[in-house]
């Protein structure tokens, strides 16, 4: 079946340093891919999404590649914020029918000081 | 910005008892789901919902769990007869086609 493998976490950084979050995916046909990402005690938002093989989708600084080749979706950030401490969550889904979508375990992020 | 709301935000209840959690989806979506995410782990899907009917569910969702759209804007999700392990966060998200789905902010459920 479909699913989403993320790294590990969690990924403690310093405010300002590049963040790189792994994420790759096997799927049926082609998905659309999404970063979700959820705050301390809130719910999921939407980060950014991607919809085709080399789309890039972009928001708040970070940014994923659709990378059909490599069967990944990787999320950067050039240079992160204290309040991007989170917890990230890779998620895809396929088009065939009402499917739902499929998450990754989630990574969380501590950027400190 | 149009939102996806859930009531009650924490709901506290007795194992064997039945609770109601709401959505109120983004009101021009037509396709409505529940996950949810015990802590510490992944988000799970639970069930699918379009046009008054259940389009897929998970083998988590089994014959306690039911949903509902009673008046064409709330979305229910009934668990009959609570367990332990029911605790949980629970989400609902709505989506106006089979892709990008927006989140309520979550119901956090613990059964005792």
């Amino acid at each position: 079946g479909d699913s989403v493998t993320q790294m590990e976490g969690p990924v403690t950084l310093s405010e300002e340093a590049f963040l790189t979050i792994n994420c790759t995916y096997t799927a049926t046909g082609y998905p659309s891919l999404f970063w979700y990402v959820q705050y301390p005690g809130e719910g999921l938002q939407l980060l950014l999404k991607a919809t085709k093989a080399d789309d890039k989708g972009s928001n708040k600084g970070f940014e994923a590649t659709y990378r059909k080749e490599t069967t990944s979706f990787h999320l950067e950030k050039g240079s992160v914020q204290v309040s991007d401490s989170a917890v990230y969550f890779c998620a895809l889904i396929t088009h065939s029918g009402n499917t739902p979508l499929v998450f990754g375990k989630g990574t969380r992020l501590s950027v400190i000081a | 910005e149009p939102e996806v709301t859930q009531t009650p935000s924490h709901q506290v209840t007795q194992m064997g008892q039945e609770v109601i959690l709401r959505c109120v989806p983004i009101s021009n979506h037509l396709y409505f789901y529940w996950y949810r995410q015990i802590l510490g782990q992944k988000v799970e899907f639970l069930v699918s919902f379009y046009n008054n009917e259940i389009s897929e569910k998970s083998e988590i969702f089994d014959d306690q769990f039911s949903v509902e759209r009673p008046d064409g804007s709330n979305f229910t999700l009934k668990i009959r007869s609570t367990k332990l392990e029911d605790s949980a966060m629970y989400f609902c998200a709505s989506s106006v086609q089979q892709e990008t789905q927006y989140f309520g902010p979550g119901t956090r459920l613990l059964v005792l």
